[in-house]
Order: C-alpha cells, then sequence, then structure tokens
C-alpha cells in the first residue's frame, strides 16, 4: 500500500544551521504531498503542501519540492530558529481513498 | 486561520467505559475526518465522513466506534467501551474546500485507566 518515509530523528541543531528532513514516498498515481507541523502540545498545523510534479511548496521560511522521479518530498530551512522546535510530518493524499497518510514523524530540536 | 475547536481538551476514563469525542467546526463543511496518535507514534487515520455518512473507515475503526454528526454541526467520535489501547490524542479535521487539505483540530487526549 501506499506509505510515506522519513528520516529518523530526533535531530538537533544550533540555531541558524541549515535543516533538511528527508521525506521519500511509495504510492500510485499522482499523490498531493505536504509537511504538517506539531508544537510541543499542540495539534497538527498544515506547514506546507505540493500537488503535483516539480511544485514547491513554501512557508515561514521553509521549503519543500515535488520531485516525482525520486519520489521525494524534502523539508529544508536556511536557517531554522528555537522556535522551529517541534515534530514534523511528511503526508500524502490521494483522492481514490480520500484520507491523509501520514509519515511516522521526525524530531527537531533547534538549541541556542 | 481555519479553525477547528474539539472538547474535551483531556479526558480520563475506565476500561469499559463510553466516551464521546467532540469536534466543532466553525464553518460549513462537507467533509470531516478523524485520526489518532498514540504517543510517540504516527499519526492514523480512523474515518472519512461525507454527506452524513461515513465514506471511508480504516480497519482500526471497528465496531466499537462510531461518528456522527447529530445536529448539523457537532461531529462526534464515540466509543462505546473503551480499552487500554485506546489511549491516544485524537484529532478531528476537516477540509479547505478541497478534499486533499485538511485543518486539524489541537486533539483531544484521551487516557482510559
Amino acid at each position: 500500500g501506499d506509505s510515506v518515509t522519513q528520516m529518523e530523528g530526533p535531530v538537533t541543531l544550533s540555531e541558524e544551521a541549515f535543516l533538511t528532513i528527508n521525506c521519500t514516498y511509495t504510492a500510485t498515481g499522482y499523490p498531493s504531498l505536504f509537511w504538517y507541523v506539531q508544537y510541543p502540545g499542540e495539534g497538527l498545523q498544515l506547514l506546507l503542501k505540493a500537488t503535483k510534479a516539480d511544485d514547491k511548496g513554501s512557508n515561514k521560511g521553509f521549503e519543500a519540492t515535488y520531485r516525482k522521479e525520486t519520489t521525494s518530498f524534502h523539508l529544508e530551512k536556511g536557517s531554522v530558529q528555537v522556535s522551529d522546535s517541534a515534530v514534523y510530518f511528511c503526508a500524502l493524499f490521494k483522492t481514490s481513498y480520500d484520507k491523509v497518510i501520514f509519515g511516522p514523524g521526525t524530531s527537531l530540536s533547534v538549541i541556542p | 486561520e481555519p479553525e477547528v475547536t474539539q472538547t474535551p481538551s483531556h479526558q480520563v476514563t475506565q476500561m469499559g467505559q463510553e466516551v464521546i469525542l467532540r469536534c466543532v467546526p466553525i464553518s460549513n463543511h462537507l467533509y470531516f475526518y478523524w485520526y489518532r496518535q498514540i504517543l510517540g507514534q504516527k499519526v492514523e487515520f480512523l474515518v472519512s465522513f461525507y454527506n452524513n455518512e461515513i465514506s471511508e473507515k480504516s480497519e482500526i475503526f471497528d465496531d466499537q466506534f462510531s461518528v456522527e454528526r447529530p445536529d448539523g454541526s457537532n461531529f462526534t467520535l464515540k466509543i462505546r467501551s473503551t480499552k487500554l489501547e485506546d489511549s491516544a490524542m485524537y484529532f478531528c479535521a476537516r477540509d479547505a474546500g478541497s478534499r486533499e487539505t485538511q485543518y486539524f483540530g489541537p486533539g483531544t487526549r484521551l487516557l482510559v485507566l
């Protein structure tokens, strides 16, 4: 079945470091891809999305590009802040099954 | 900012008891979803609900679970006889005009003792 794989955490970075969180997916057809973020003690927030190949989603300094040839949607940020500490979930959606499939999540801690 | 509220924020119950988790979408939407996240694990789909009917459900969503929209506003998830393994964070979600983009509520943390 369709699935999402993410790099295992936890990831610990110093403030202003460059962030990459790898995400790859397995799916037939053309899913839409998402990154959700979960801050400590809070719910899931949509961070960014891309709906077709080569689309780039961006928000709050984060970016991810839909790469169909490598079935990837890696999350990047040029300079992380302490406030970016959270769990990041890569996810996909297909209209044929009407649900979001999440990856396992990657915990990020940014230290001053 | 899209809004979905959930009540209660936390619930503690005894095994075998019934619980009802509520979701209140602020605006009128057609598609609603329930997901759960067992502590430290991935977010799992439970059920989708469209036009007052279940659209899709996962293997987790067995006969102990039910959903309804009793008054056209609230969207509820009922667990008839809770088990220890039902302890999790339960998220309600609604569509954002298109089904692919879903906005999640803050969650209800359920603890079954």
